[in-house]
């Protein structure tokens, strides 16, 4: 079956600076991929949809120039929190294929 | 857009018995319908789906109904175990193209109390 790799799965950094997580499609090539944020006890919430070659797609609310997506191949899928801030700290995970298969998830703590 | 709404937000049963966990959806364009499993932690695992050409689908322990007409969908879980103590998440989506972007529900934390 598909698999989705996804790194870190965490991470903690300090206030202000920026933070790069990776999401690999291992055994598939995925033209679009699927950032979600999920704080503790919610819902899965969709940031943006990563798209081969071409600029994301960010939900109503999601600041792009905070959270920079760059999808350059067909297996891999980045999102860089910029200057991130405590009330980033949250659950990031990413999802690619047919099945909707999701990454391992990074947790990011801002200190 | 779709809106998801899901109940319970958390359902505590004996091992052994059924758990029902119910959504609403709002979207009639809606035609795939995911239940995911996510344990603490970790990723959302995808359990059972189901389409709206079908009614009922049922694998093992697991069913999920499906009333397009009331946009209503349910997940049935019977014999419960202690193992299948986790949050699940219904989800909802239109098929574009083949590939489909889902909305979720809330989350129902189901215990199962050996």
């Amino acid at each position: 079956g598909a698999v989705v790799s996804q790194h870190p799965s965490r991470v903690i950094c300090k206030s202000g600076t920026s933070v790069k997580i990776e999401c690999r499609s291992l055994d598939f090539q995925a033209t679009t991929m699927f950032w979600y944020r999920q704080f503790p006890k919610q819902s899965l919430m969709l940031m943006a949809t990563s798209n081969e070659g071409s600029k994301a797609t960010y939900e109503q609310g999601v600041e792009k120039d905070k959270f920079l997506i760059n999808h350059a191949s067909l297996t891999l899928s980045t999102l860089t929190v910029t200057s991130a801030h405590p009330e980033d700290s949250s659950f990031y995970i990413c999802s690619a294929g047919e099945g909707y298969t999701f990454g391992s998830g990074t947790r990011l703590t801002v200190v | 857009g779709e809106n998801v709404e899901q109940h319970p937000s958390t359902l505590s049963v004996q091992e052994g018995d059924s758990a029902v966990i119910k959504c609403t959806y709002s979207d009639s364009a809606s035609n795939y319908f995911p239940w995911y499993k996510q344990e603490l932690g970790k990723r959302p695992q995808l359990i059972i789906d189901i389409r709206s050409n079908v009614g009922e689908k049922k694998d093992q322990r697991i069913a999920v109904t499906l009333n397009k007409t009331a946009k209503h969908f349910s997940l049935h879980i019977t014999e419960t175990q202690p193992e299948d103590s986790a949050v699940y998440f219904c989800a909802a989506s239109p098929t574009s193209g083949g590939s489909y972007i889902p909305t979720f529900g809330r989350g129902t934390s189901l215990i199962v109390h050996p």
